[in-house]
């Protein structure tokens, strides 16, 4: 089955640096990509997401990288502020209709 | 900006009792899901939903649990019996288009769900 696995459990920062969180996987099926934010007590934000064509998508102060080759994404957080402090998920499509989700990792962001 | 909301915030059931986790998704929305997540553990698939009927379900989604659109803005998850690892989040996601081709799920707020 899927696997979905984070090189960094815990990433602390401090506020104005640049954060990057990485996620591997392991379906090379998967054709859609989806990063999420999710805050104490709060469901799963939606942040960014990517299609397996591109290698490169840019949001407002994000930036998610793909390379499908070594099946890796990573999502970049630009001047990191305290509000970004979270847990990141990347979620790949299961090539059905669902998401699979990772364990997460935690950013924490010191003022 | 629409959102997903998820009644109650928190339950509390005794086990072996009837739960019903009520959620509204986004009103322009088509596609409806459940997702759980146990404390400190990932957030599952549990099912799928669309045209009034399950896409698709996980192994997780047994018969002690359904699912129902009782009307044109509600979406229902009911365990019919719980058991004590029924206690987890339960999210409630929607999305206006399936996952595939590209669309994201949107997802509430959860209900947390304690068995006891």
């Amino acid at each position: 089955g899927e696997s979905v696995g984070l090189h960094l459990p815990t990433l602390s920062v401090q506020e104005g640096d640049n954060s990057i969180i990485n996620c591997a996987y392991s379906n090379s099926a998967s054709d859609y990509f989806i990063w999420y934010k999710q805050e104490s007590g709060k469901g799963p934000q939606f942040i960014i997401d990517i299609r397996s064509n591109m290698d490169k998508r840019q949001g407002q102060r994000v930036t998610v990288l793909l390379n499908k080759t070594v099946k890796h994404l990573s999502l970049q957080i630009a001047a990191t502020q305290p509000g970004d402090s979270a847990v990141y998920f990347c979620a790949p499509d299961s090539g059905y209709s669902t998401l699979t989700f990772g364990k997460g990792t935690m950013l924490l962001v010191s003022p | 900006e629409p959102e997903v909301t998820q009644t109650p915030s928190h339950q509390v059931t005794q086990m072996g009792q009837e739960v019903i986790l009520r959620c509204v998704p986004i009103s322009n929305h088509l596609y409806f899901y459940w997702y759980r997540q146990i404390l400190g553990q990932k957030v599952e698939f549990l099912v799928s939903f669309y045209n009034n009927e399950i896409s698709e379900k996980s192994e997780i989604f047994d018969d002690q649990f359904s699912v129902e659109r009782p009307d044109g803005s509600n979406f229902t998850l009911k365990i019919r019996s719980t058991k004590l690892e029924d206690s987890a989040m339960y999210f409630c996601a929607s999305s206006d288009r399936a996952l595939l081709p590209n669309q994201p799920q949107h997802f509430g707020d959860g209900t947390r769900l304690s068995i006891l």
